[in-house]
């Protein structure tokens, strides 16, 4: 069956390292793979989006890296803020099965802690 | 900037009663979305609509589920009789026709306790 690890329930780093988050996934071929933001009681906020043929993808302080041979998206956030504490979460859209337009499928998050 | 809006932001109910859980999508968009997440665990799939019909759904959203469009803004899910397991945050997401990277758009959810 289809399965999406974040394999850090929780991370915690320094202000102003780099925060280095991890998804792998298995029996699935996807088409996009997003990072979310989501802060406690909230719905989750689109960060990037990946695609299959993409090996990497900045935006401002952030970067993925979508490795299909390996089945793994790495996140990075450099210079990290304590305002970046949040769970990230990723999710994989497309692939096979004739899956719908836009259905996600999402790992359990990444809680991140960013200290003083 | 539009963003989705969710009523109400908690709803409390009695096992066995239905709720109807509302969102108002972002006016241009197409695609919409339901999901939910159980405390604790991941977002899970519910649903998802497009030309007012269902274009696929979990195998969560049993019969006792059911959404509508009712009108050009609502987007509704309407849970029939309430199980204590349907507790969670209900989210609502959409996709904008003109978004080059399948960016959902989620609301800020409804927290809904089944007593």
């Amino acid at each position: 069956s289809q399965k999406i690890e974040q394999n850090s329930e929780a991370l915690n780093i320094q202000e102003g390292k780099t925060a280095t988050l991890t998804c792998n996934y298995t029996n699935y071929s996807p088409a996009y793979l997003q990072w979310y933001r989501q802060d406690p009681g909230r719905g989750p906020v689109f960060l990037l989006l990946i695609r299959e043929n993409e090996k990497e993808k900045r935006k401002e302080r952030l970067k993925v890296t979508f490795d299909t041979t390996l089945k793994q998206s790495l996140f990075h956030i450099t210079a990290s803020q304590p305002a970046d504490s949040a769970t990230y979460l990723c999710a994989l859209e497309g692939g096979a099965g004739g899956t719908s337009y836009g259905k996600l499928t999402f790992g359990q998050g990444t809680i991140l802690t960013v200290h003083p | 900037e539009p963003e989705v809006t969710q009523t109400p932001s908690h709803q409390v109910t009695q096992m066995g009663q239905e709720v109807i859980l509302r969102c108002v999508p972002i006016s241009n968009h197409l695609y919409f979305y339901w999901y939910r997440q159980i405390l604790g665990q991941k977002v899970e799939f519910l649903v998802s609509f497009y030309n007012n019909e269902i274009s696929e759904k979990s195998e969560i959203f049993d019969d006792q589920f059911s959404v509508e469009r009712p009108d050009g803004s609502n987007f509704t899910l309407k849970i029939r009789s309430t199980k204590l397991e349907d507790s969670a945050m209900y989210f609502c997401a959409s996709i904008s026709p003109k978004s080059s990277y399948n960016e959902q758009f989620f609301g800020p959810g409804t927290r809904l306790t089944v007593l």
